[in-house]
């Protein structure tokens, strides 16, 4: 099993692109989450699905869609970036739903918006 | 709202002392409580839970609800427990992690 796969590892925008941050899980895990971590303020929640065609705001989702159309993928857009999205985004997996159990981790996203 | 706090950036003892990490949160119900640890150059993970009261790598979490805390404690640190070392709590499907704690242990 690959885990919890995350694409790019590095991107650099400038302020308006729009891109895609890439997740995909091969654990057939019900869960999945996006996350931003910033110095010194641990990790917040952008948003989470809890299955296919199910997603929901976390904390900090403005500016930031999802789509949940598959188990397996997770992918977080980017619609116009500004430099306040300059981040480490981690995608996180977990096997239930109703009680989620251990948040399985992609490796991140170092982002940079100029 | 939902709020952990971990008081202390960093965290420094010499190893074989013991280390007690701390979390604070705030929440009015029966809350579900975590830590999670990132080693150098590793993902982040799971330590350990408060529903499973198990001891992980000699780590243990005891959840007080009285003072509204989660600390995470061991007897004697190791070298290898230097980490990054985040609590969490997870509520209505949505986790919420605190700033986290650097641990140095030195030897």
């Amino acid at each position: 099993n690959a885990g919890v796969t995350q694409t790019p590892k590095f991107q650099v925008l400038k302020t308006g692109q729009s891109m895609t941050l890439q997740c995909a899980q091969d654990m057939n895990h019900e869960y999945m989450s996006w996350y931003r971590q910033d110095p010194g303020m641990g990790l917040r929640l952008i948003h989470y699905s809890v299955g296919a065609g199910i997603t929901d705001q976390g904390e900090v989702p403005n500016g930031y869609n999802v789509s949940r159309s598959t188990t397996e993928d997770f992918p977080l857009r980017l619609l116009s970036a500004a430099p306040s999205q300059t981040s480490v985004y981690f995608c996180a997996s977990s096997y239930r739903s109703g009680r989620v159990g251990e948040q399985f981790f992609g490796p991140g996203t170092r982002l940079t918006v100029l | 709202a939902q709020r952990v706090t971990q008081p202390e950036k960093l965290l420094s003892v010499f190893k074989g002392a013991p280390v007690e990490l701390k979390c604070n949160y705030s929440y009015s119900g029966s809350p579900e409580l975590f830590w999670y640890v990132q080693y150098s150059r590793q993902r982040l993970q799971l330590l350990l839970r408060h529903i499973s009261r198990e001891s992980i790598k000699g780590f243990t979490a005891d959840l007080n609800k009285g003072e509204t805390s989660f600390h995470l404690k061991k007897p004697f640190a190791q070298e290898e427990d230097s980490a990054m070392y985040y609590c969490a709590l997870f509520n209505f499907n949505k986790f919420y992690f605190g700033s986290g704690t650097k641990l140095n242990v030195k030897p």
